[in-house]
């Protein structure tokens, strides 16, 4: 069956970087791309971006252009997303999940990122 | 590359039917039928619930439908349930390989 396990959750400082893994399991990695969304406590869905895990095609969101990057590793079925410049609006859960045709349709647990002094 | 509108919430009586509407631009809603909606309970991850703008996957109920017109894609969920009380998401494709998020929805359910 289809998994995404992501990293535990962590505690960083303002204007420092953060990395989360996502392993996949139960399907072909490299025939799916794998997005980021966050959610800031109390709100929204927010996309971050996408990344093709053969590593080939990344796509970020406006917002987050020059501070995130996307990487993968197909020896091990895993993506990271890396957040750097962190400020605490960067405060909530990153979930990744996999994308069929543009629709998510397994999602990782999520991993709780705090930024705070 | 701005979020989809919602409404902020939406509430029903047991039974009854609500839709809630989603609105984007020509750029997003408008030029794709990449338009999908999510379903998320408190602490919990999103939910596919509408794919394609109207396509509902196998497992989810057959109260939920989905429309779109123009610019702006609607969900109903008929026959509402208790178990309905939930955040709901439309998410769209909008070119060039990005995508955008709604503002999300609150269903209530008096």
């Amino acid at each position: 069956q289809v998994q995404l396990v992501q990293s535990g959750a962590g505690v960083t400082k303002p204007g420092a970087s953060l990395k989360i893994s996502c392993k996949a399991s139960g399907y072909i990695f490299t025939n799916y791309y794998l997005h980021w969304v966050r959610q800031a406590p109390g709100h929204g869905l927010e996309w971050v971006g996408l990344i093709d895990p053969s590593g080939t095609t990344t796509a970020y969101a406006q917002g987050f252009q020059g501070r995130v990057t996307m990487t993968g590793d197909t020896s091990t079925s895993t993506v990271y997303m890396e957040l750097s410049s962190l400020r605490s609006e960067d405060t909530a859960v990153y979930y990744c999940a996999k994308s069929t045709g543009g629709t998510f349709d397994y999602w990782g647990q999520g991993t709780l990122v705090t930024v705070s002094s | 590359q701005s979020a989809l509108t919602q409404p902020a919430s939406v509430s029903g009586s047991p039974g009854q039917s609500i839709t809630v509407s989603c609105t984007g631009t020509s750029s997003d809603v408008g030029s794709y039928n990449l338009v999908s909606w999510y379903q998320q309970h408190p602490g919990r991850a999103p939910k596919l619930i509408i794919y394609e703008a109207t396509k509902r996957p196998s497992g989810v109920s057959n109260r939920f439908s989905a429309s779109k017109s123009g610019n702006t894609a609607s969900l109903t969920i008929s026959g509402l349930q208790a178990e309905d009380e939930a955040d709901y998401y439309c998410f769209s494709y909008a070119g060039s390989a990005l995508y955008v998020f709604g503002t999300g929805t609150k269903i209530t359910v008096l």
